[in-house]
């Protein structure tokens, strides 16, 4: 089983909706959760960390369930700009693995 | 301004050549990593560092080595054993135990 996996789409959703990632570890000792977003040939960038109470910012949601292993994010009213792939990470003392990513295209 | 910055964005090289990339960190960080991405692949990880003089193999240390000589530093250097040298090389550093990591922009190295 592969520490982390995600479903690499691509999800092709328009303008407006909402999007819904997933993401599962294998590690039960992992330690602290977040998603990164990549814009085509750059490098990663934080997008937000995920908590076990769950944690929003803007139109984004993150969730973390530690019993089931299971990580997602939800984007509500989804911009054109939120185009690209969302990557899901997963740390571990000082050893930080990512998901394969998830690729979002936004339709207009 | 703090931040993590690789050197040269883009690199070229003959094959059987060694080169080494370069990592610089003002951030303060303890650890810091090197990944490798293919296109429309994820990242790999190469080697990290918790400390200076230590280091540890990722998932595809091989045909490439490391130093931790600085706490600043981190520098890769990709020997004529890596059989598929092509790639987009990000370099990252991260803070206390549970924070996140912090990219530099990335270089791409093309082998021909």
């Amino acid at each position: 089983r592969k520490e982390v996996e995600q479903d690499p789409g691509p999800f092709n959703v328009p303008e407006g909706a909402t999007v819904a990632f997933n993401c599962t570890y294998s590690n039960s000792a992992s330690q602290s959760f977040f998603w990164y977003r990549q814009d085509c040939r750059k490098e990663p960038k934080l997008l937000m960390s995920v908590y076990s109470s769950g944690n929003e910012d803007g139109r984004f949601t993150a969730q973390l369930n530690r019993a089931s292993q299971y990580i997602s994010l939800l984007i509500r009213d989804s911009k054109l700009s939120d185009s690209a792939t969302y990557l899901c990470v997963v740390k571990m003392d000082d050893k930080i693995i990512f998901g394969k990513g998830t690729r979002l295209h936004i339709l207009p | 301004d703090g931040g993590i910055t690789q050197s040269p964005k883009y690199l070229f090289r003959k094959e059987g050549q060694n080169v080494t990339l370069s990592c610089e960190q003002n951030l303060n960080h303890d650890a810091m990593y090197w990944y490798r991405q293919d296109p429309g692949q994820g990242l790999r990880l190469i080697y990290y560092s918790q400390i200076v003089n230590d280091f540890q193999k990722g998932d595809i240390a091989e045909g490439y080595s490391v130093s931790r000589e600085k706490k600043e530093s981190f520098p890769l250097t990709v020997t004529s054993a890596q059989k598929n040298p092509t790639a987009f090389y990000l370099c990252a550093s991260s803070g206390a135990r549970y924070t996140e990591a912090f990219f530099g922009q990335g270089t791409r190295l093309t082998v021909v």
